[in-house]
């Protein structure tokens, strides 16, 4: 069945630092959506992308969506503390009427 | 807009007692809920889909008669977990997607954390 993994699990960054996770799926996505989870929280939806190549952009947040509609990844400029949490891909199993999610990178900063 | 509540945020019961939590999608109406497990630092285990008006889809190893939900309008799930065990202790999370705009993208309550003793 459709697969979507993430890298790194885990990132630990001090504040000030990049950071980036990917997210790739065994097949061709539709859409990607990413998800942020703070630690204690729920997941709270962050953006989706439905072209190929798209990237979108929210203040110090970067998105991309591949070319091939495979792949995806979450890019945040000069990480500060606020920025700490579980981000999560997902991806439309169409077939299923559900999303697949990937497990999620969990993003720790060191103030 | 999209906000999802869930009730109650926490509970505590006896081992063998059910419990029911309620997902209500208050500004939209939810073609389709999702029921989700969450084990401490672990990824969100889908337990069901759930339709309005018919039965949920369970995922491949989620006991359907001891997780019983039920979707009876288009702003109302619940997901009652019977005759509860310490093993049942966990972090379940419903969403709801709207089905428009953007239609695979799930709006999340703030979840239920369940203890059972």
């Amino acid at each position: 069945g459709q697969q979507v993994m993430q890298i790194p699990q885990y990132q630990h960054v001090q504040e000030g630092e990049d950071f980036t996770t990917y997210c790739n799926s065994s097949t061709t996505l539709s859409n990607i959506q990413w998800y942020k989870q703070r630690p204690g929280g729920h997941p709270v939806f962050l953006i989706q992308l439905v072209k190929s190549g798209e990237v979108k952009k929210q203040k110090r947040l970067t998105f991309q969506f591949g070319e091939a509609k495979k792949n995806s990844s979450l890019h945040i400029t000069a990480t500060q503390t606020t920025d700490v949490g579980t981000y999560f891909c997902a991806g439309p199993n169409t077939n299923a009427g559900k999303s697949t999610f990937g497990d999620g990178t969990t993003l720790t900063v060191k103030p | 807009g999209a906000v999802v509540s869930q009730h109650p945020s926490w509970v505590i019961c006896k081992s063998g007692t059910s419990v029911k939590i309620e997902c209500r999608s208050l500004d939209f109406q939810a073609t389709t809920m999702f029921w989700y497990r969450q084990f401490p630092k672990q990824s969100l285990m889908l337990m069901a889909t759930s339709n309005e008006g018919s039965k949920a889809t369970y995922e491949q190893g989620v006991e359907k008669d001891k997780f019983l939900i039920n979707h009876a309008s288009l702003t109302l799930s619940t997901l009652t977990v019977t005759s509860a065990h310490p093993e049942d202790s966990s972090f379940y999370i419903c969403s709801a997607r709207e089905g428009t705009g953007s239609p695979d993208t799930q709006y999340f309550g703030p979840g239920t954390r369940l203890t059972v003793l």
